[in-house]
């Protein structure tokens, strides 16, 4: 069973501080996943990071994937309260070739104050 | 922006009843899925379809549950003689697939949450 382990699971900080949020596993994907889910409704893509020392940019949203492809963190900067929400790293193991299934971690609670 | 879509969004049934929940998946797409998620745990995979036949599926989709896409747009999950423990919300997703990167990025629908009391 390929694990994600998202740390740290709750984090409330107040507006305009930097944060990061870390993915980690201790199984290779090849690729890796990031999405927002807001309460009762479903997991909204951000980014997909694919090449091992990948990094991605949306906005104020940086997305890095570790060498090994094992890791990837998803930093903020400047955080706002239109970030507030439950942040998802998702892969696909290496191994899996058939389905594609993604193994999700179990989120990161992020409270943005104003 | 075209979307994945579900109904119903809120279903409730009693426990031994069959319920089929439907999912419209990006009109492109070539890959669908079913995933759900119990209140407060993580999303679980249950079953991805290709080409109109299952290509993997999670020790939770068992024989009470089937998939089918009964025509070129719905695709759907039937859960026979539900069970309180199958209260859980339950999301669609496809993918387009991109097999010469391997990105196989999946779009989730809104949600079906299942009440069985």
């Amino acid at each position: 069973t390929q694990l994600l382990e998202q740390s740290p699971q709750f984090l409330s900080i107040q507006e305009g501080e930097n944060l990061t949020v870390y993915c980690n596993s201790s199984s290779v994907f090849s690729s890796l996943q990031w999405y927002r889910q807001e309460p009762g409704e479903g997991p909204v893509l951000l980014v997909t990071v694919v090449t091992g020392g990948e990094v991605k940019k949306l906005k104020r949203l940086t997305f890095q994937f570790g060498d090994a492809r094992k890791d990837s963190s998803l930093h903020i900067t400047a955080a706002q309260p239109g970030d507030t929400g439950l942040y998802l790293c998702a892969g696909v193991p290496i191994d899996n070739n058939a389905g594609n299934m993604l193994t999700f971690g179990g989120g990161t609670r992020l409270m943005v104050k104003p | 922006e075209p979307e994945v879509t579900q109904t119903p969004s809120h279903q409730v049934t009693q426990m031994g009843q069959e319920v089929i929940l439907r999912c419209v998946p990006i009109s492109n797409h070539l890959y669908f899925y079913w995933y759900r998620q119990i209140l407060g745990q993580k999303v679980e995979f249950l079953v991805s379809f290709y080409n109109n036949e299952i290509s993997e599926k999670s020790e939770i989709f068992d024989d009470q549950f089937s998939v089918e896409r009964p025509d070129g747009s719905n695709f759907t999950l039937k859960i026979r003689s539900t069970k309180l423990e199958d209260s859980a919300m339950y999301f669609c997703a496809s993918s387009e697939g991109d097999p010469g990167t391997g990105a196989y990025e999946q779009y989730f629908g809104p949600g079906t949450r299942l009440t069985v009391t």
